[in-house]
């Protein structure tokens, strides 16, 4: 199994570009997530689904749009970048219910100029 | 709402010596606990959990921690750090509904030789 993971690994953009994240599990897990990472901040989450069809807004969600149209991937879009979203972004996904590890992507690292 | 905070940054060790990682945690129900690690430009990877069994909790590569519910602490420890302990670790607690993790703000170890 691959596990989680995100394409692409790097992106440079220009401001009020756009541009998609592809997450894939092969875990059949319900659950997926969006984090971005920033110094000093752990990771703050953007946005979540808790099945294929279904999403929700997470802590930090201005900006950004997310699609889950199949169960096992999870797309992160930004219809008009900014600096302030220069970060690292990471997707996890877990099985549904309580208390279960998320099991992450290696991340992708994301410059906005 | 809940909340978690590292209590150091920074902490640097030598080879051989017992590393602690604090963390405090608010939450208005019983908590799910988790410590996370980061390696250099990688993902992160599941340390260890508590999820209200045992209060004392032993995890992969020799960390353990200690859930204590009156100090509302849970406090990392290993008691003799590799060079391969060199990473970021983040303290994390759960939220039921969806699973949702809130992030510490992180402490990254630095072991000397």
């Amino acid at each position: 199994n691959a596990g989680v993971t995100q394409t692409p690994k790097f992106r440079v953009l220009k401001t009020g570009q756009s541009m998609t994240l592809l997450c894939a599990q092969d875990m059949n897990h319900e659950y997926m997530y969006w984090y971005r990472q920033d110094p000093g901040m752990g990771l703050r989450l953007i946005h979540y689904s808790v099945g294929e069809g279904t999403t929700a807004k997470g802590e930090v969600p201005d900006g950004y749009n997310v699609s889950r149209l199949k169960k096992q991937n999870f797309l992160l879009g930004l219809e008009s970048a900014a600096p302030s979203q220069t970060s690292v972004y990471f997707c996890a996904s877990n099985p549904s219910g309580l208390n279960n590890e998320q099991f992450f992507g290696p991340g992708t690292r994301l410059t906005v100029l | 709402a809940q909340s978690v905070t590292q209590l150091d940054s920074h902490v640097s060790v030598s080879e051989g010596t017992p590393v602690l990682l604090r963390c405090n945690y608010s939450s208005s129900y019983s908590p799910s606990l988790f410590w996370y690690v980061q390696h250099p430009n990688k993902g992160l990877q599941l340390l260890l959990k508590y999820t209200s069994a045992a209060t004392l909790v032993k995890g992969i590569n020799g960390f353990e921690a200690e859930f204590k519910k009156s100090e509302t602490s849970f406090h990392l420890t290993k008691p003799s750090a590799h060079m391969s302990d060199a990473a970021e670790y983040f303290c994390v607690v759960s939220k039921a509904a969806g699973n949702k993790l809130t992030f510490g703000g992180g402490t990254r170890v630095l072991v000397k030789p």
